[in-house]
C-alpha cells in the first residue's frame, strides 16, 4: 500500500510570491490534515479536509488556504509568501472517522522563502 | 487551547541504557494521546497510540508508554535504548471526534554506541 505522497519536495520562491503544494493522501483515507514544522514553533496544525469540506482550522492568517478534491488529493496554497514562512509542509492521511484515528504522514514539502 | 509539554529537549544516552522521556497535556475532556518519532532524514511514524482501555500501551521496537489520567501525563518508556533509536520524538494529543493534532515541542535523542 502507497503511503502518503507530496509534491514538490522542495522549493525555493522569493517574497510576495505565491506557492501550491500537493499530497496524495493513503488510498481509501478521505481525510487530509496539513501542518508547518519550523525549529522555533514545532509541529503546528494548519487545517484539515475531509469529503472537500475544510473540517477543522488551525491559528494561521487567510494566506494559507487548502482545498481538497473529489479524489481526496489536497492542495495547499500560501499566497503573498514572508520570510517567516520558510518551513517544512507535512500532509498526513487518515481514515477521518471522526474517533481520533492514526494520521500517517507524508515525507514534507521544505518550502524556503528568500 | 490544548498545549503538550515535553520536559526534555535533548536527551543523550549510551546503547543498552533505560529511557523516560516526560509529556504532559493541557486538556479536561477526552484525549487521544500519540508519540510519534522522526528518524534522521526520514518522515515522521507512529510509534504508539491511546485511544482508550489498559493505560500501558505497546508500541513499535520495544517502547511503550504510559497514560496517567490524574496527572495528565502520557510518559514515553523504553527499557534498553539501542544507536538505532537515535531520533527526534514528539508527544501529541487530539481531541477525541476531532482531526487535529497538538504536538509537543520534541525530545531530540541521542544514543552513543
Amino acid at each position: 500500500k502507497a503511503g502518503v505522497t507530496q509534491t514538490p519536495r522542495y522549493l525555493i520562491k522569493t517574497r510576495g510570491q505565491q506557492v501550491t503544494l500537493s499530497c496524495s493522501p493513503i488510498s481509501g483515507h478521505r481525510s487530509v490534515s496539513w501542518y508547518q514544522q519550523t525549529p522555533g514553533q514545532g509541529l503546528q496544525f494548519l487545517f484539515e479536509y475531509f469529503s472537500e469540506t475544510q473540517r477543522n482550522k488551525g491559528n494561521f492568517p487567510g494566506r494559507f488556504s487548502g482545498r481538497q478534491f473529489s479524489n481526496s488529493r489536497s492542495e495547499m496554497n500560501v499566497s503573498t509568501l514572508e520570510l517567516g514562512d520558510s518551513a517544512l509542509y507535512l500532509c498526513a492521511s487518515s481514515m477521518g472517522t471522526g474517533s481520533g484515528d492514526e494520521q500517517f504522514f507524508g515525507p514534507g514539502t521544505r518550502l524556503t522563502v528568500l | 487551547a490544548q498545549s503538550v509539554s515535553q520536559h526534555n529537549h535533548h536527551v543523550i544516552l549510551s546503547e543498552a541504557a533505560s529511557l523516560e522521556l516526560g509529556c504532559n497535556y493541557s486538556y479536561g475532556g477526552t484525549v487521544n494521546l500519540f508519540w510519534y518519532v522522526q528518524y534522521p532524514g526520514q518522515h515522521l511514524q507512529l510509534l504508539l497510540k491511546y485511544f482508550s482501555g489498559d493505560p500501558l500501551v505497546k508500541g513499535i521496537k520495544g517502547f511503550e508508554a504510559e497514560f496517567i489520567k490524574s496527572k495528565f501525563s502520557f510518559n514515553l518508556r523504553k527499557p534498553s535504548v539501542q544507536w538505532s533509536d537515535t531520533a527526534e520524538y514528539f508527544c501529541a494529543v487530539m481531541n477525541t471526534g476531532f482531526q487535529k493534532l497538538v504536538f509537543g515541542t520534541g525530545t531530540r535523542l541521542l544514543v552513543s554506541p
